[in-house]
């Protein structure tokens, strides 16, 4: 079964209103979390990698006062995308490590129109 | 730097055709080398890995070769079937340049009965 839940699956959301991603490990802790982000026809690059209890650290070019990403927990991993404009339609995904490996989420397909 | 060029899709095959999904990659030092799978609706999930060179990953009658000479970690199959259509993704991490993966494009397969 899955181990991160990554919800919602899919959103559409207005121009100009936030949307929030949820991540969360399911049986286990995960110290850190990563989000990434996929264009059409593009790799999975990496947007953050988040830290619980501390701030993220964002990959360069990406603007962290958009990207609002909040590790409150062991479990849960938060992406907000602020103020949402149609050139941030895109994939999401996030990653949570575990002590040997990584697992993923399912992905949020995110349509701004 | 880091990355990882997957051959492009889509690809759709007749069940028990032979599959070949080209990966190669540049990275300094030696990465380990993955494909994740992901099935429609789903995260991803882990197929096979290979650590250092010359290793064969193999998983659900994949296989794919870490071959350090050419950078390259070809994912095979010698009979698909319809449960196999997915996105395939092949992904990099390098122990040099920290724990994020490095991921190609992602090649939609398709089989039919």
């Amino acid at each position: 079964g899955a181990v991160v839940s990554q919800h919602p699956s899919r959103v559409i959301c207005k121009s100009g209103t936030s949307v929030k991603i949820e991540c969360r490990s399911l049986d286990f802790q995960a110290t850190t979390m990563f989000w990434y982000r996929q264009f059409p026809k593009q790799s999975l690059m990496l947007m953050a990698t988040s830290n619980e209890g501390s701030k993220a650290t964002y990959e360069q070019g990406v603007e962290k006062d958009k990207f609002l990403i909040n590790h409150a927990s062991l479990t849960l991993s938060t992406l907000t995308v602020t103020s949402a404009h149609p050139e941030d339609s895109s994939f999401y995904i996030c990653s949570a490590r575990g002590k040997r490996r990584a697992f993923f989420g399912q992905g949020t397909r995110l349509t701004v129109v | 730097g880091n990355s990882v060029t997957q051959m492009e899709g889509p690809v759709t095959l007749s069940e028990e055709a032979f599959l070949t999904i080209n990966c190669t990659y540049t990275a300094t030092g030696y990465p380990s080398l993955f494909w994740y799978v992901q099935y429609p609706g789903e995260g991803l999930q882990l197929l096979l890995k290979a650590t250092k060179a010359d290793d064969k990953g193999s998983n659900k009658g994949f296989e794919a070769t870490y071959r350090k000479e050419t950078t390259s970690f070809h994912l095979e199959k010698g009979s698909v079937q319809v449960s196999d259509s997915a996105v395939y993704f092949c992904a990099l991490i390098n122990p040099d340049t920290g724990n994020q993966f490095y991921f190609g494009t992602g090649t939609s397969l398709t089989v039919i009965p």
